[in-house]
């Protein structure tokens, strides 16, 4: 892993829209793309993952996809709930070549106004 | 917390003085992570483990220390030289090719 840019650094929405959060990254070796969420004063949790043999995964209201020409991979979030409200990270990893290599992204802080 | 504990929740330090925060995982994961956050801020990486009695230094090991005598354990020194230490510290631990797996974080303060 290498570096991964994460876009936007914060979204605001209102509840019940969607929110879509895209990170880019460089290391074609990359193959596992999992997704974090930190809420406030926690611990960040594995939300979702997708790996490069998949174009999209879905888990009731979140899904990932993964572009991996243009390399890049998004989370989207549906009918978005005051709950959502956190720091949203995303990884990429190769793999046992990542280890110990910044492959975070900056995070996205996520509001859900009621 | 997932199988990773970490101690103490909350952690003061006055000036001149080291303190050690402990990361225990029963994951049997060979890789351990040691992140610092501060306040809206995204992680840094501090130091890493990939295997016992090997560790190497990340981006801002600078002040820092680590010992991986175990594999279930990665504790974390902050030293005197590490002149502005007050932040949220999370231990991670994670196979090779999946996700970390974090501990609930120590929160240390300089007073």
């Amino acid at each position: 892993g290498e570096n991964v840019e994460q876009h936007p650094s914060t979204l605001s929405v209102q509840e019940g829209d969607s929110a879509v959060i895209k990170c880019t990254y460089s290391d074609s070796a990359s193959n596992y793309f999992p997704w974090y969420k930190q809420e406030l004063g926690k611990r960040p949790q594995l939300i979702i993952d997708i790996r490069s043999n998949v174009g999209e995964k879905k888990d009731q209201r979140i899904a990932v996809t993964l572009n991996k020409t243009a390399k890049h991979f998004s989370l989207h979030i549906t009918e978005t709930q005051p709950e959502d409200s956190a720091v949203y990270f995303c990884e990429e990893n190769a793999g046992g070549t990542s280890y110990g290599k910044l492959t975070f992204g900056q995070g996205t802080i996520l509001t859900v106004h009621p | 917390d997932g199988g990773i504990t970490q101690s103490p929740k909350y952690l003061f330090r006055k000036e001149g003085q080291n303190v050690t925060l402990s990361c225990e995982q029963n994951l049997n994961h060979d890789a351990m992570y040691w992140y610092r956050q501060d306040p809206g801020q995204g992680l840094r990486l501090i130091y890493y483990s990939q295997i016992v009695n090997d560790f190497q230094k990340g981006d801002i090991a600078e002040g820092y220390s680590v010992s991986r005598e175990k594999k279930e354990s990665f504790p974390l020194t902050v030293t005197s030289a590490q002149k502005n230490p007050t932040a949220f510290y999370l231990c991670a631990s994670k196979p090779a090719g999946d996700g970390y797996t974090f501990g609930s974080g120590t929160r240390l303060t300089v007073v």
